[in-house]
């Protein structure tokens, strides 16, 4: 089963305007962590924002917001005042810890492809 | 500070030949993680080291790949012989903290 889900495979969006970014995560654990890592062309993974199970406040980096909602277990990316750099691959991503198996991995989603237009 | 570093960038082989990665983590990092990414998909983690103890190797095809990391340091991945469907891109990635992995800009892999 499928444990991040991102519905949009690719997005166009005008520089300047914010762009959300969906996704949803499926997870029985009570402590776990969520991730947003931008994929430019280069093929370079660059780490943009995380939050943590427990984090009360939405994360922010900068431009880069990070809407949790806990109950509805998902973690939209939001970027502000898009810029043409920001076209890229973005994946969300979960890691997942069972330390009775010294398991501790990051689950990634498909990734969405974002085009930010003139 | 230099990043992760991998080599080769590019690599090409015919089917059935061996082929070997090498990555080189961020200096201190003791968490090493190898991943594959197919093409249109998110990377998928293949073996995690905490120094030079393979903590995690579920998801490493065992028949036809091995890795090792001496010393804790770097490490190197390698597949004999390989297959057409291992053609991808493999990523090296390391950590300090577990939360905030850095990683290389990756192997791409082309199997003929």
């Amino acid at each position: 089963a499928q444990k991040i889900t991102q519905t949009q495979p690719g997005m166009f969006v005008q520089e300047k305007e914010a762009v959300t970014l969906d996704c949803t995560y499926d997870t029985s654990d009570q402590s776990y962590g969520l991730f947003w890592y931008k994929q430019p062309s280069s093929g370079e993974m660059i780490f943009l924002i995380y939050q943590g199970s427990y984090d009360e406040q939405n994360a922010t980096e900068g431009r880069y917001s990070l809407n949790f909602q806990k109950a509805r277990k998902s973690a939209n990316l939001v970027i502000s005042a898009s810029q043409l750099g920001d076209s890229a691959m973005y994946f969300c991503a979960m890691r997942e810890i069972i330390p009775m198996n010294r398991d501790d991995k990051i689950i990634f989603g498909k990734g969405t492809r974002l085009h930010i237009l003139p | 500070e230099a990043g992760v570093v991998q080599s080769p960038r590019y690599k090409i082989i015919e089917k059935k030949q061996p082929v070997a990665f090498w990555c080189n983590p961020i200096s201190g990092h003791n968490t090493l993680y190898w991943y594959r990414q197919n093409l249109g998909q998110g990377p998928e983690l293949l073996i995690r080291y905490e120094n030079e103890e393979a903590v995690d190797d579920s998801q490493l095809p065992k028949d036809r790949f091995s890795a090792e990391r001496l010393k804790g340091v770097d490490s190197t991945l390698k597949i004999q012989p390989a297959e057409l469907g291992d053609s991808a891109v493999y990523l090296c990635a390391s950590s300090l903290k577990v939360y905030e992995q850095y990683f290389g800009p990756g192997t791409r892999l082309t199997v003929t």
